[in-house]
């Protein structure tokens, strides 16, 4: 079974610009996830899906990040424009179901310059 | 308060040694626990979970919760190298909707 997949693995851009990041999560998870992790940190939520629908984005800094997550399977997640606290890893993960195990994928490592 | 604590480290211990990594949670009506590991530059893969109190043993590694102390830990017995790693502790919040990662406890087998 394919794990979750992420794209682009490494990313470096300027400050005040645009990025994009890909998830495809487990084939039947409904359950998808954004993290983001600074270093030394443990992982934090930016935003839960279930199915197409964000049923938790508390987290997400909503002025310059945005997710979708079309027809329920892969999602992408957006930051325009880009600030240098921004740099981190951000992770995807998926699961079963809300309370089921995570699944993580490789993780995008992003550095704003 | 942070709601998942853990100590930081490095936690060294010598091959063959117990490391024991333990964590708390402020969160009272927390249901799931879950032990990661996270090699450097990787992303977390999980090692155990635990839903009860009391002990869950899987091969060299037991997890360990007492829910009225709020406290759960994970043991690795006849610890090796190649688990040198940060071990994150993640909780799920009351009604299972929301993952707690702590910032993990960074673990040193030396040879």
């Amino acid at each position: 079974e394919a794990g979750v997949v992420q794209s682009p693995r490494y990313k470096i851009i300027e400050k005040k610009q645009p990025v994009a990041f890909w998830c495809n999560p487990i084939s039947g998870h409904n359950t998808l996830y954004w993290y983001r992790q600074n270093l030394g940190q443990g992982p934090e939520l930016l935003i839960r899906y279930e199915n197409e629908e964000a049923v938790d984005d508390s987290q997400l800094p909503k002025d310059r990040f945005s997710a979708e997550r079309l027809k329920g399977v892969d999602s992408t997640l957006k930051i325009q424009p880009a600030e240098l606290g921004d740099s981190a890893v951000y992770l995807c993960a998926s699961s079963a179901d809300t309370t089921d195990t995570q699944y993580f994928g490789p993780g995008t490592r992003l550095t704003v310059l | 308060q942070k709601e998942v604590e853990q100590n930081s480290g490095p936690l060294s211990v010598p091959e063959g040694a117990i490391a024991s990594l333990n964590c708390t949670y402020s969160d009272r009506g927390s249901q799931s626990f879950f032990w990661y590991r996270q090699y450097s530059g990787k992303s977390p893969e999980l090692i155990m979970f635990i839903y009860s109190n009391g002990d869950k043993e899987d091969g060299r590694f037991t997890a360990q919760l007492n829910k009225a102390s709020q406290y759960v830990s994970l043991l690795i017995r006849d610890s090796q190298p190649s688990d040198s790693a940060t071990y994150l502790c993640a909780v799920n919040t009351a009604g299972g909707f929301k993952t707690i990662f702590g910032a993990g406890t960074r673990l040193f087998v030396k040879a």
